[in-house]
């Protein structure tokens, strides 16, 4: 059983477009995570659920959306893409807030063109 | 400013070679430091947490030890399935969210 899944895996399109992200965990746990990997690897939190509440909203264009319909769900909206939003995108979600344990999907590649 | 550092940002060791990787950081107050591995095209993989000065956790050939200032990742006679970028994370008392290094990778050759 997969613990924190994303789909979809690669994401391609053009600038301008809209696009969505999903993410699915079964491991009950209350806090769910997107963060952003850029090409040199480093990872940087954008947003940070707790029971399908906002606690952290990074400096992140309003471009993008989190929607958490639940707590086992966390999907990014992004609108208007741009170049510079080529990146790995990755899922995450922790028992709690003091969560340093993280469990990690396996990431979704967006290119834009 | 919380700020996490690691080094080196690349290491190349022949199988069996002993080293160590470091992770120095400056947090107002430790909620607790945490070791991650990552494969390519993988997400990170949780390995250890690290709550104090003086504490170590071990696991197969890894083991993480933590001072005040830097915690360190020592590999002992490393593998070549222990090649993978190792990522070193901090958690403040004062946030809620964990301050990420910018990872080492580390590379064994048989």
């Amino acid at each position: 059983d997969t613990a924190v899944s994303q789909t979809p895996k690669y994401l391609v399109t053009q600038m301008g477009n809209d696009k969505s992200i999903k993410c699915e965990q079964n491991l009950g746990h209350d806090t769910m995570y997107w963060y952003k990997q850029d090409s040199k690897k480093f990872l940087k939190i954008m947003f940070s659920y707790n029971n399908k509440e906002l606690i952290i909203n990074e400096t992140v264009p309003n471009r993008f959306s989190p929607k958490s319909p639940d707590k086992a769900h966390l999907n990014l909206h992004i609108n208007s893409l741009e170049l510079g939003d080529s990146a790995v995108y990755f899922c995450a979600s922790s028992q709690d807030l003091s969560g340093g344990e993280q469990f990690f999907g396996p990431g979704t590649r967006l290119t834009v063109l | 400013e919380d700020q996490v550092t690691q080094s080196p940002e690349a290491l190349r060791l022949q199988e069996g070679e002993s080293s160590s990787l470091n992770c120095s950081y400056t947090v107002s107050g430790l909620r607790g430091l945490f070791w991650y591995r990552q494969d390519p095209g993988k997400g990170p993989e949780f390995l250890f947490t690290l709550y104090s000065a003086g504490e170590e956790k071990e696991k197969e050939r890894l083991k993480a030890t933590l001072t005040k200032k830097e915690s360190f990742l020592h590999i002992t006679a490393p593998k070549p399935e222990d090649s993978a970028t190792y990522l070193c994370a901090v958690g403040a008392d004062s946030n809620y969210q964990l301050i990420w290094g910018a990872g080492t990778k580390l590379i064994i050759k048989p």
